[in-house]
């Protein structure tokens, strides 16, 4: 069974921190997925990496692909309250079906 | 494109009442996915078609959950009867040759 840790659970910080959270796995995925879900909403598809090593950046959110393609990296510079929500990574595995981590839940105060 | 649409937005039920999730996937998209998310188990793959053919029902819990593809364009998923530790929020989600999956709102679903 493919299964996605991730870490920390929950982060609470200032506006204007900087903050990673962290996606990782035994398994290789074909692909890695980061999404941003907000209260009564579903979740909304961030970026996908597909290459090992792989950096993307949107904006102030800088994504990694390990090179093993068993674990990423959310890194998100100068937060903002605007940043709050659930971040989820996903796993293109087996059958081609997404394996979830289970989120980490960011609060940023203002 | 209108995205994902799902309807109830809420269903507030009794124990052992039939509940049906309505979904409609985005126009040309081929494959859809059914998950439920809860607080303790996070989000959960139930079942997913592509191409309108069931491929992996694994995830289902048990014979009281069904799922049906009629047509590209609509989707429902049954619970019959429903019991109150169904009682999450149900997703739907879409994607185009397996790739990256776009969700539909969900379907707070409430069994008393």
């Amino acid at each position: 069974t493919q299964l996605l840790e991730q870490s920390p659970q929950f982060l609470s910080i200032q506006e204007g921190e900087n903050l990673t959270v962290y996606c990782n796995s035994s398994s290789v995925f074909s692909s890695l997925q980061w999404y941003r879900q907000e209260p009564g909403e579903g979740p909304v598809l961030l970026v996908t990496v597909v290459t090992g090593g792989e950096v993307k950046k949107l904006k102030r959110l800088t994504f990694q692909f390990g090179d093993a393609r068993k674990d990423s990296s959310l890194h998100i510079t100068a937060a903002q309250p605007g940043d709050t929500g659930l971040y989820l990574c996903a796993g293109a595995g087996n059958g081609n079906k997404l394996v979830f981590g289970a989120g980490t839940i960011l609060r940023v105060k203002s | 494109d209108a995205g994902v649409i799902q309807s109830p937005r809420h269903e507030v039920t009794e124990m052992g009442q039939e509940v049906t999730l309505r979904c409609k996937p985005i126009s040309g998209h081929n494959s859809l996915f059914w998950y439920r998310q809860t607080m303790m188990r996070g989000l959960e793959l139930l079942i997913y078609f592509n191409n309108n053919v069931p491929i992996d029902d694994s995830g289902m819990p048990e014979d009281r959950f069904s799922a049906k593809m009629p047509n590209a364009s609509f989707s429902t998923l049954k619970i019959q009867p429903s019991e109150p530790r169904d009682s999450a929020v149900y997703f739907c989600a879409s994607s185009l040759e397996l790739a990256e999956q776009y969700f539909g709102p969900g379907t707070r679903l409430t069994v008393t």
